[in-house]
């Protein structure tokens, strides 16, 4: 089976910009997870889609947005990008929601 | 609501020593337990896991861990690590109800010394 694909791998946007990520699940999974990593704050949740609907959200403010397709792919949005929003930033997918299989990330950089 | 403590930020060990990365966890329900291993600009590979059974865990590359539950840990042990184990691994939990959310530690980065 193919894993988790993330594009685009990396990225470089202007404050102020909004930007888009892609995240193809493995198939046959249903649950979607993403996650922002930075070396201050370590990983941190940002939220989950299970069948197209959003089942959990981590403490970011609406700039992050998310959805899911009805093929279980998934996409993220950043609007209005800060410099602090320059991160690596995860997708997880999983049958059940637990045994989480990651994705190997895309880098943005916010100038 | 759960909570996930690595104690430690940073293991720096030698190679061909024994190795344990310690967690701590706090849930009020039952869990399922993890471990993933982050190489350098990658993402997050699982080592091993906890769903029940057995409380003690074998995963990859030679990798296992102990449940405790009357100590809520799930310390991850190697007895001789290789360069190639060097890396930042990641303690996790999920509680077994609920909408299966999943919290990861803040990590511990094992540096192997040759």
């Amino acid at each position: 089976k193919a894993g988790v694909t993330q594009t685009p791998r990396y990225l470089i946007k202007t404050r102020g910009q909004q930007v888009t990520l892609s995240c193809s699940p493995i198939s046959g999974h249903r649950s979607v997870s993403w996650y922002q990593q930075t070396p201050g704050q370590g990983l941190q949740f940002l939220f989950e889609y299970f069948s197209e609907t959003q089942r959990n959200k981590g403490n970011f403010p609406g700039r992050f947005s998310g959805r899911q397709f009805s093929n279980s792919r998934s996409e993220m949005n950043v609007s209005t990008l800060e410099l602090g929003d320059s991160a690596l930033y995860l997708c997880a997918s999983s049958f059940v929601g637990y045994e989480q299989y990651f994705g190997p990330g895309t880098r943005l950089t916010v100038t | 609501a759960q909570s996930v403590t690595q104690l430690d930020s940073q293991v720096p060990v030698f190679e061909e020593a024994p190795v344990e990365l310690r967690c701590n966890y706090s849930s009020s329900v039952s869990v399922y337990l993890f471990w993933y291993v982050q190489y350098p600009n990658q993402g997050l590979q699982l080592l091993l896991k906890y769903l029940s059974g057995s409380t003690l865990v074998k995963g990859i590359n030679g990798f296992e861990a102990e449940f405790n539950k009357s100590q809520t840990s799930f310390h991850l042990r190697k007895p001789s690590v290789h360069i190639s184990d060097t890396a930042e691994y990641f303690c996790a939990v999920g509680d077994s109800g609920g909408y299966q959310k999943v919290t990861f530690g803040t990590g511990t980065k094992l540096q192997v010394i040759p």
